[in-house]
């Protein structure tokens, strides 16, 4: 099994552009979740969903959206990329009451 | 407003001997607790969780203690291995409602061989 699959794993964008970064899981759960880890800060939620069709806020939410079509795949998008976006995006998944499987991160850059 | 908090940045311990993590939390909604381990380049990975209704949970070398009136946990790593270097989270959720889970900032481990 892959687990989450997350891409792509770096990049750099300028500021104002708008990229979308995937992620895909394998193991049918219904919980997925995507943060951001900023140094020393910990890992802040952005958005979560509990189902396919079903997303909501997490802490960081302001600059992104999700969407959850399937049950694989949960897609962040950047709309205006800005300097403080910068950081490595973690996504996760889980089954309800169940730890998480997090992806290998994609570290972004915004200049 | 940090609800999970582990106080040392970092820790360094000789190969062999116990190494204790701490966290704090203040949030008494809390639960359900969790210790992720990550390596640099790596997602985090679960290690171990306990539940409130619990007070200990053993796995292998490591063991979580949890003291809700103190609103502490602690993570016990007994050897202590140099594959055990790395960046210790933890994390607390509470029950009903979505699976959200805190984080805390994160304790770096350094085991000496």
């Amino acid at each position: 099994n892959a687990g989450v699959t997350q891409t792509p794993k770096f990049r750099i964008l300028k500021i104002g552009q708008s990229m979308t970064l995937q992620c895909t899981q394998d193991m049918n759960h219904n919980y997925m979740y995507w943060y951001r880890q900023d140094p020393g800060m910990g890992l802040k939620l952005i958005y979560y969903s509990v189902g396919a069709g079903i997303t909501d806020k997490g802490e960081v939410p302001n600059g992104y959206n999700v969407s959850r079509s399937t049950t694989e795949d949960f897609p962040l998008r950047l709309e205006l990329a800005a300097p403080s976006q910068t950081s490595v995006y973690f996504c996760a998944s889980s089954y309800s009451g169940g730890g998480y499987t997090f992806g290998s991160g994609t570290r972004l850059t915004v200049v | 407003d940090q609800q999970v908090k582990q106080n040392s940045p970092s820790l360094s311990v000789q190969e062999g001997r116990i190494s204790i993590l701490n966290c704090d939390y203040t949030n008494s909604m809390f639960d359900y607790f969790l210790w992720y381990k990550k390596y640099p380049a790596e997602g985090p990975t679960f290690l171990i969780s306990i539940s409130s209704i619990k007070d200990k949970n053993e796995d292998g070398r490591f063991t979580v203690f949890l003291n809700k009136s103190a609103k502490h946990l602690s993570l016990h790593i007994v050897p202590s291995q140099p594959g055990d270097s790395a960046v210790y989270f933890c994390a607390a959720s509470a029950s009903g409602g979505y699976q959200k889970v805190t984080f805390g900032t994160g304790t770096k481990l350094q085991v000496i061989p």
